[in-house]
């Protein structure tokens, strides 16, 4: 199946610092990837909507000035957490979108393997 | 308002059989997809069905009823892999995933 990779999996940084997270669709081209948030024993949260070549669209109490998403290629999407704290430690997990196409390829998602922040 | 409703954790034995069941509500349906979570790691993908019927890949089949608002997936052949948590997602208008809680399986042996 299609694959999806992150960079980096595990990163621990200093509060105050910013941290970018990358995705990447590795053998095919994403015109949309989700970004989610996944807290320990609590469902997967869409965070943001990436669309190439435009302005992600941020779901309800994401900050977007904190969260900032670029999707400059139709392989790269990048989550960069600004200033982070403490709890913005989490599970960070990237998805790229194949839309369905009628008698061929099916709709899904793929996701990336995660990156773990921590924040001290 | 948009729901989707599925069993917290279940149990089952080694070889068997389990039925996990997943109910919504949502105010747009592009799909219904069913992820298999590891701790600690990312979803994989295990099914999508957006027609009503039952799509069987090996051991794993879901079904999906669009008048109910109803989905189930059936593990066959129960192996100690296979606990794991469950996700149902049904896909908005927006083309966005909106999840279930998951449904954590155990398998004992």
């Amino acid at each position: 199946g299609a694959v999806v990779s992150q960079h980096p999996s595990w990163v621990i940084c200093k509060s105050g610092t910013s941290v970018k997270i990358e995705c990447r669709s590795l053998d095919f081209q994403a015109t949309t990837m989700f970004w989610y948030r996944q807290f320990p024993k609590q469902s997967l949260m869409l965070m943001a909507t990436s669309n190439e070549g435009s302005k992600a669209t941020y779901e309800q109490g994401v900050e977007k000035d904190k969260f900032l998403i670029n999707h400059a290629s139709l392989t790269l999407s990048t989550l960069t957490v600004t200033s982070a704290h403490p709890e913005d430690s989490s599970f960070y997990i990237c998805s790229a979108r194949i839309p369905g196409l009628a008698g061929g390829i099916q709709e899904t998602q793929y996701f990336g393997p995660g990156t773990r922040l921590l924040v001290l | 308002g948009q729901n989707i409703d599925q069993p917290t954790e279940m149990t089952a034995t080694e070889g068997a059989i389990v039925q996990i069941n997943c109910t919504y509500q949502t105010s747009g349906f592009n799909g219904l997809f069913w992820y298999q979570q590891h701790a600690g790691e990312a979803p994989t993908f295990l099914s999508y069905n957006v027609l009503d019927g039952l799509e069987e890949k090996g051991r794993f089949s879901s079904f999906l009823s669009r008048s109910k608002g109803y989905s189930y997936l059936l593990l066959k052949e129960l192996q100690m892999k296979d606990s794991a948590s469950y996700l149902c997602a049904i896909m908005d208008s927006n083309y966005q995933l909106i999840w279930g809680a998951g449904t954590k399986l155990i398998i004992k042996p």
